[in-house]
């Protein structure tokens, strides 16, 4: 039981580049969802997703885009790149009940020059 | 939408004293608080949450409070350990929302 993953750990971006995040559970969990982290700034939602075929935007989705193909991938894309997207990337999932623990994958620290 | 305060945003102690961090929330539909804890370089992992039906909850060192109608929680740590030295952050989750609202994090160290 692999958890939630995430590939690839470090990514380095030229301002204008377009990527994905690659984020996987083997949790039959429901819900997913993206999150970015900066100093001093706590834990912001990027997207989130209910189920395959759901998505929906969280705090902060503006020059992000995702998809739910299945229920155990969640990409995020970054369709192009600017500075500000410099930051560390975090996936979690859960059981789409009301207080479970979410689950996050180790991280994936984006630098955009 | 929901919105959480949290303080301090650094806590150094000396080994074997306690710390304590302050949350805030702004929603009063919200009715559960986890709290992650987050060495540096790993994940952020859940180490204690509480319910809004009830008022305080402990494990071991840890133990976490909630008043409704103040709309605030505290996490308290006892005698606490090197290990404790960590990046800790309090969330809250609105009824039937499924997306957590997290605070800003509270750099704990524990000096030997």
């Amino acid at each position: 039981n692999a958890g939630v993953t995430q590939t690839p750990k470090f990514q380095v971006l030229k301002t204008g580049q377009s990527m994905t995040l690659q984020c996987a559970q083997d949790m039959n969990h429901e819900y997913m969802s993206w999150y970015r982290q900066d100093p001093g700034m706590g834990l912001r939602l990027i997207h989130y997703s209910v189920g395959a075929g759901i998505t929906d935007q969280g705090e902060v989705p503006n020059g992000y885009n995702v998809s739910r193909s299945t229920t155990e991938d969640f990409p995020l894309r970054l369709l192009s790149a600017a500075p500000s997207q410099t930051s560390v990337y975090f996936c979690a999932s859960s059981y789409l009940r009301s207080g479970n623990e979410q689950y996050f994958g180790p991280g994936t620290r984006l630098t955009v020059t | 939408g929901e919105n959480v305060e949290q303080h301090p945003s650094t806590l150094s102690v000396q080994e074997g004293d306690s710390a304590v961090i302050k949350c805030t929330y702004s929603d009063s539909a919200s009715n559960y608080f986890p709290w992650y804890k987050q060495e540096l370089g790993k994940r952020p992992q859940l180490i204690i949450d509480i319910r809004s039906n009830v008022g305080e909850k402990k494990d071991q060192r840890i133990a976490v409070t909630l008043n409704k109608t103040a709309k605030h929680f505290s996490l308290h740590i006892t005698e606490t350990q090197p290990e404790d030295s960590a990046v800790y952050f309090c969330a809250a989750e609105p009824s039937n929302d499924y997306k957590l609202s997290f605070g800003a994090g509270t750099t704990v160290t524990v000096r030997a």
